[in-house]
Order: structure tokens, then sequence, then C-alpha cells
């Protein structure tokens, strides 16, 4: 089982949507969590931390479900700008404390 | 603004080359990160850094090594290229402590191995 699994999409919505990805996790113990955004052919960028308490950024929304798992990110009013992929990062709780990345989701945005 | 640069955009080695990948970065950070991304697969770290001469492996380490001398650049080294080796690298530096979750990456190096 992959320690961050995320579906690929991709999911393509049109401006003005609103869309949600999920992203699972197996290791409990994790304790900090992000969502990073590549755009194609370019280098992933932070977008937002993931707090327990979840916290939101203009559009953005990021939840964290401890019990079950598993980090949210919901995007409102979709732009076209919006059009990536979206990666779910996860830091570990031993040693260095290093990120793993999931593979990212595919977000499409059409006129 | 951060910036972490890259050496090349774009390299086509042969196999059994030794191949050097170079990062700098102008942010004075502590970490410094090699990763490589391939489809499906994600990032995967190869070999990271926490301070200068100190070096730690990743994942994915073999056929890999890594060279920090100082503190702004940390190399990537391909002993002997091979076509499996052919990926997108991506550098990336960050602080310490809690500024471990916000990596700042270069722009990466497609390397062709043939």
């Amino acid at each position: 089982r992959k320690e961050v699994e995320q579906d690929p999409g991709p999911f393509n919505v049109p401006e003005g949507a609103t869309v949600a990805f999920n992203c699972t996790y197996s290791n409990s113990a994790s304790q900090s969590f992000f969502w990073y955004r590549q755009d194609c052919r370019k280098e992933p960028k932070l977008l937002m931390s993931v707090y327990s308490s979840g916290n939101e950024d203009g559009r953005f929304t990021a939840q964290l479900n401890r019990a079950s798992q598993y980090i949210s990110l919901l995007i409102r009013d979709s732009k076209l700008s919006d059009s990536a992929t979206y990666l779910c990062v996860v830091r570990g709780n031993t040693g260095f404390q290093k990120l793993v990345f999931g593979t990212g989701t595919r977000l499409l945005v059409s006129p | 603004d951060v910036k972490v640069t890259q050496s090349s955009r774009y390299l086509v080695k042969r196999t059994g080359e030794k191949v050097f990948l170079e990062c700098v970065q102008d942010m004075d950070h502590e970490n410094m990160f090699w990763y490589r991304q391939d489809p499906g697969l994600g990032l995967r770290l190869i070999y990271f850094s926490y301070d200068v001469k100190m070096k730690e492996k990743g994942d994915i380490p073999e056929g890999y090594s890594v060279s920090r001398e100082k503190k702004e650049r940390f190399s990537l080294i391909l002993e002997s290229a091979s076509t499996n080796q052919t990926s997108m690298y991506l550098c990336a530096s960050a602080s310490p402590g809690t500024g471990v979750g916000e990596q700042y990456f270069g722009p990466g190096t497609r390397l062709t191995v043939t």
C-alpha cells in the first residue's frame, strides 16, 4: 500500500464549479500535511498547509481527518488558472521527518 | 524572491557516462533535497543534506551520490548513467524544523540516458 494515495483524475470541471479532492495516508503517526500545486512542466509549489482545525485561503479550503486518515482540498469558484496537478504531501514522524508526496490529482477547468 | 536554480533544463547522456546535476539556492537554507519524478510514481527522495558536508540517503539512493561542499550548492552525481535513470530530477531547499514542510523547488532537469 502506498504511503499517500490520491485519485489521479483528471477532474474535468467548468469555470465557477466547486471541486474537492481527497487523499489518504497510511501512517497514523504522521505529523504534518500539505497541498502542493504543480503546473504542467513546472516545479511543485506549496499551496497550503493543512492544520487539524482546517484552514482556508481564499477559494481554497483544506481539511484533515485524523480518525479516517485523509485530507481534503476544496476549491470554490474554479478558475481556468486552477488547472494543474495537486499533490498531497505528508510529513513523517521519525528521523528527519521527510516529506512523502502523493502522485497527484489532475484538475482541468474548462470555459 | 526566493530562488533555486538547476544547472540544466534538459540533458542527454549515454549509458555509462558520469553525470553531474547541480543545484544552487539563495535562501541560506540548511536543508537541500534531490528528488526524481516519474509518471505514476510521483516524487521520490534520492538524497538530502541538512548541513554542509552532511548527507543522508533517501528512499532510492542506489546509483546516485551527492556532494555538498558549500551551503548554497548541492550536487547529484550519477556515477555510471543507466537508461532507468531517465527521469525528471528536482532539487529543493527548506529551512530546518517546521520549515521542512515548505520546500522550494528548482525548475527541474529532464535527463535522458540513451
